[in-house]
């Protein structure tokens, strides 16, 4: 099966600095690369999405990036603030499955 | 997107019991899940609810321990059996319309077992 792993586990940077978050998988059939942000005791929460024909995506300070070729996707979080502190689960999709990695514990320091 | 409502949010029970955990969405979606995540960890599938037939459950799930049911397009249920302190997780519901399209999560059941 689809095996996705995520680095690094745990990211602080400065209020304001950016943030890089980087996930590869194993299978060249996922083509559907979710990304949630997830709050202490809270739901997972989709923040953005990519398919894979696409290679780039951007919502307002956060963008993915898509490398079918070497199998890796990236979040990017630009101009961070508190309350982007949580933590971020990548995900690769297969159909219906979905495959997580085993996430980002991001702390943004004011 | 579909509201997702999952009872109980918490419960602490006694090892050997079981517990039944409900997820009701506001709206008919395709695609229902259940998944486990423990603390400090990710989110691991435990089965894909279908409407009408058998749950499919993932490697290291079992019907026996997880019976899942799902009688119609907006409701379905996992029941943690005899359970043990080793059950004590997050239980968590996720519905989606198909595929490529993404997964919304309930808020979670947090079960601890004494």
């Amino acid at each position: 099966g689809e095996n996705v792993e995520q680095h690094p586990s745990t990211l602080s940077v400065q209020e304001g600095d950016s943030a890089v978050i980087k996930c590869t998988y194993s299978d060249s059939a996922s083509n559907y690369f979710p990304w949630y942000k997830q709050e202490l005791g809270k739901r997972p929460q989709l923040i953005i999405d990519i398919r894979s024909n696409v290679g780039e995506k951007k919502d307002q300070r956060i963008a993915v990036t898509l490398n079918k070729t070497a199998k890796h996707f990236s979040l990017h979080i630009t101009e961070t603030q508190p309350e982007d502190s949580a933590v971020y689960f990548c995900a690769a999709s297969i159909g219906n499955q979905f495959y997580f990695g085993t996430g980002t514990s991001l702390t943004v320091i004011p | 997107s579909a509201v997702i409502s999952q009872k109980p949010s918490r419960d602490i029970c006694q090892r050997g019991t079981s517990l039944t955990i409900q997820c009701q969405v506001d709206s008919q979606v395709t695609m229902m899940f259940w998944y486990r995540q423990q603390p400090g960890q990710s989110l691991t599938l435990i089965a894909t609810a279908n409407q009408g037939s058998e749950a499919t459950y993932e490697s290291g799930f079992v019907i026996d321990k997880f019976p899942i049911s799902r009688p119609n397009l907006t409701f379905s249920t996992l029941t943690v059996s005899n359970m043990s302190p080793e059950d004590s997780s997050i239980y968590l519901c996720s519905v989606a319309d198909r595929g490529l399209q993404p997964q919304h999560f309930g808020d979670g059941t947090r079960l601890s077992i004494l």
